[in-house]
């Protein structure tokens, strides 16, 4: 079981928007700005979309956003494309201890 | 453009030890600016970090609670890698394994390039 929840799924058409939720606690998305968001296509390594709760690197589309409001992380992927149908994954630093912890993956199905 | 490139066994029989190597290109294990992690994925526990190696005028290594007692990661500089061994592994272990690099940005380490992922499989 995932440290982090997410919803299992979620589905937009082309050019809609959609929003993902990544519900923690206050040890670790409450507690630090340290929310990441990764893309993952089938068979491939996942890819860095967010950092820093709302930080796009360099090459991530500006479609791609983040927020957060307590202890949950939204990441939400605006004007949908076909390209964006991927699993998404969030994570957290959970603290000195466990370092790091990830959700357990929305897929987005782009109808 | 940092590449890492994973190597080692598909295959462990239970009880014996997953051995993976992650050749770097394009950065050095010994930089003083990232670290170099091991993560794993899994249907029933998805992505879970097992731990990490980095440098700071000398080496660290962190390790997540739930495997720290059989889990070591080491860097060879002379070969520019890193590896992972984990002992008495069993069919939970059954796993995509990862290698990460993680560097400062903003203010914490973040994950930005990954190795290309190796199924692992524990069956006798």
């Amino acid at each position: 079981q995932s440290a982090l929840t997410q919803p299992p799924s979620a589905s937009g058409s082309p050019g809609q928007s959609v929003t993902i939720s990544c519900t923690g606690t206050s040890s670790d998305v409450g507690a630090y700005n340290f929310v990441s968001w990764y893309q993952q296509h089938p068979g491939k390594a996942p890819k860095l979309m967010i950092y820093e709760v709302s930080k796009r690197p360099s090459g991530v589309p500006d479609r791609f956003s983040g927020s957060k409001s307590g202890n949950t992380a939204s990441l939400t992927v605006s004007g949908l494309q076909a390209e964006d149908e991927a699993d998404y994954y969030c994570s957290s630093y959970a603290g000195s201890n466990n370092y790091v912890a990830f959700g357990g993956g929305t897929k987005l199905t782009v109808l | 453009q940092v590449q890492l490139q994973q190597s080692g066994p598909g295959l462990v029989k239970p009880s014996q030890t997953l051995s993976l190597t992650c050749a770097i290109s394009g950065d050095s294990v010994s930089s003083n600016s990232a670290t170099w992690s091991w993560i794993r994925q899994s249907p029933s526990r998805g992505l879970e970090w097992l731990g990490r190696t980095y440098y700071r005028s000398k080496w660290y290594n962190d390790y997540a609670v739930s495997v720290k007692s059989r889990i070591t990661i080491n860097a060879d500089t002379s070969k520019n890698q890193f590896s992972l061994q984990l002992n008495s592994v069993t069919p939970e272990d059954t796993a995509v394994y990862y290698c990460a690099r993680a560097v400062l940005l903003g203010s914490w380490y973040t994950f930005d390039f990954w190795g290309q992922g190796t199924l692992v499989t524990v069956s006798s």
